[in-house]
């Protein structure tokens, strides 16, 4: 079965550290890849995705993300967090080959951010 | 604001009973999603609709079920509920469907269920 993996489940880093989530998937072929970020009792918020094109994808709030197909991965990255980065990131993957446009989701990363 | 609106945004209820969550697309959006997201679960997609028509089906239960109206919003209908239902039902709305490329889907806030 197609799946996706984040293993990091928490994380605890100080404001101005660097910020690396992995996200492995399990499918060869094509995907469509997203990473989304849920604030304390909010709902999720698309941060950045992935198509096609530049592997290395910028998204909001200073996120990035990096499609490395031979290895399966879509790495997400911060340079410098902040406090208010204080939350839960998944990373979703579509698998075309099924015909479905359903977001297979990871387990999550929880992500606290000390100041 | 992602634009897809669910309500309501709590709701509790007694084992054995019936609930209806509504959601309403982002405008323009012709797709429907609902994911449960619970803590031993994780996100699971349950079901999608498109233009009112069924279009996938996920892990859901023969106990749950959905709808997609002509005015396109949609509602999920759970039943005979249990202690494990309990959980938070997102919506997520996007443009496109099966066969014309992948779109990104926007989240609505929730519904939180509480079966006691």
């Amino acid at each position: 079965a197609q799946s996706v993996s984040q293993h990091n489940h928490h994380v605890i880093l100080s404001e101005a550290a660097s910020l690396e989530l992995g996200c492995n998937y399990s499918y060869g072929g094509t995907v469509n890849l997203f990473w989304y970020v849920q604030y304390p009792g909010q709902h999720l918020q698309l941060l950045l995705k992935y198509f096609s094109g530049d592997p290395l994808v910028k998204g909001i709030k200073g996120f990035e993300a990096e499609f490395i197909k031979s290895k399966f991965s879509f790495n997400l990255r911060k340079p410098s967090v902040q406090w208010s980065d204080t939350a839960e990131y998944f990373c979703a993957v579509i698998f075309p080959n099924t015909g479905f446009q359903k977001l297979v989701f990871g387990t999550g990363t929880r992500l606290l951010v000390s100041p | 604001d992602s634009g897809v609106t669910q309500t309501p945004k709590h709701l509790i209820t007694a084992t054995g009973q019936r609930v209806t969550l509504r959601c309403s697309p982002r405008s323009g959006d012709l797709s429907v999603y609902w994911y449960q997201q619970s803590l031993d679960q994780g996100l699971q997609f349950l079901i999608q609709y498109y233009n009112g028509e069924e279009r996938a089906k996920g892990n859901i239960l023969e106990r749950f079920s959905a709808q997609q109206f002509p005015d396109l919003h949609s509602e999920l209908n759970l039943s005979s509920l249990e202690l494990g239902d309990s959980a938070l039902y997102f919506c997520a709305s996007s443009a496109s469907m099966v066969g014309q490329g992948a779109d990104t889907q926007y989240f609505g806030p929730g519904t939180r269920l509480t079966v006691l």
